[in-house]
């Protein structure tokens, strides 16, 4: 039973371009949130997608957007690319049904902004 | 105001030996979960424990108990019987109410030594 896929594992970027990250849900999943994790830091919520709509966001700004696909599969874009975005960016997966229990994260993707 | 905090910034403990790992959190919600995960180097964060807000007993799984001391708002971790491989980052989380995003404190780095 395949868990949280996230693709690419690392990305080196330049300021001002844009930059599209991948994330397959965990088998039976339906909600797909993202988190950003900066160095020596906990992660911060970014959003979460629940039958392809955003359902919350945390204090990010518009430069951060999503999209929920289908097969539950979600793409967290990012536009205008500052050095301050270089994190490690975590896909969380879980079950809108049983909130309390499967919020399964990915390896993470490494974006580094130079 | 921080929601979540853990003021270990790093802990040793010797193998075989029992460690705490700290962790308070803030919230005026009745209805909340507290949750820990492990994040070893690779990046991914591996669920340890889950605790509700209206769960009377402590939370066990295997060699992780949560110490929930509700009135103190505090949610300490305790690993019994360390073990090399349990070197990693620590981070403990709290869902509120009906939301499914999860808030970190800044995580505890934990360094088990033979």
């Amino acid at each position: 039973d395949a868990g949280v896929t996230q693709s690419p594992t690392h990305l080196i970027k330049t300021r001002g371009q844009q930059v599209t990250l991948r994330c397959s849900p965990k088998s039976g999943h339906d909600t797909v949130s993202w988190y950003q994790q900066a160095l020596g830091q906990g992660p911060q919520f970014i959003f979460q997608y629940y039958e392809e709509e955003e359902r919350q966001r945390g204090n990010f700004p518009d430069r951060f957007s999503g999209h929920q696909f289908p097969n539950y599969s979600s793409e967290l874009n990012v536009n205008a690319l500052l050095l301050g975005d270089s994190a490690l960016y975590l896909c969380a997966s879980s079950l809108a049904a049983a909130p309390n229990y499967g919020y399964t994260f990915g390896s993470g993707t490494r974006l580094t902004v130079v | 105001a921080q929601k979540i905090t853990q003021t270990q910034p790093g802990m040793f403990v010797q193998e075989k030996e029992a460690v705490t790992l700290d962790c308070t959190y803030d919230t005026s919600d009745p209805s909340y979960g507290l949750f820990w995960y492990k994040q070893p180097s690779s990046g991914e964060m591996i669920f340890l424990i889950y605790q509700g807000s209206y769960d009377q007993q402590n939370a066990t799984e295997g060699r992780y108990s949560l110490n929930f001391q509700k009135a103190r708002k505090s949610a300490n971790l305790v690993i019994s019987a360390s073990q090399l491989g349990d070197s990693a980052m620590y981070f403990c989380a709290m869902r509120e109410g009906g939301f499914q995003k999860l808030v970190f404190g800044t995580g505890t780095r934990l360094l088990v030594s033979p």
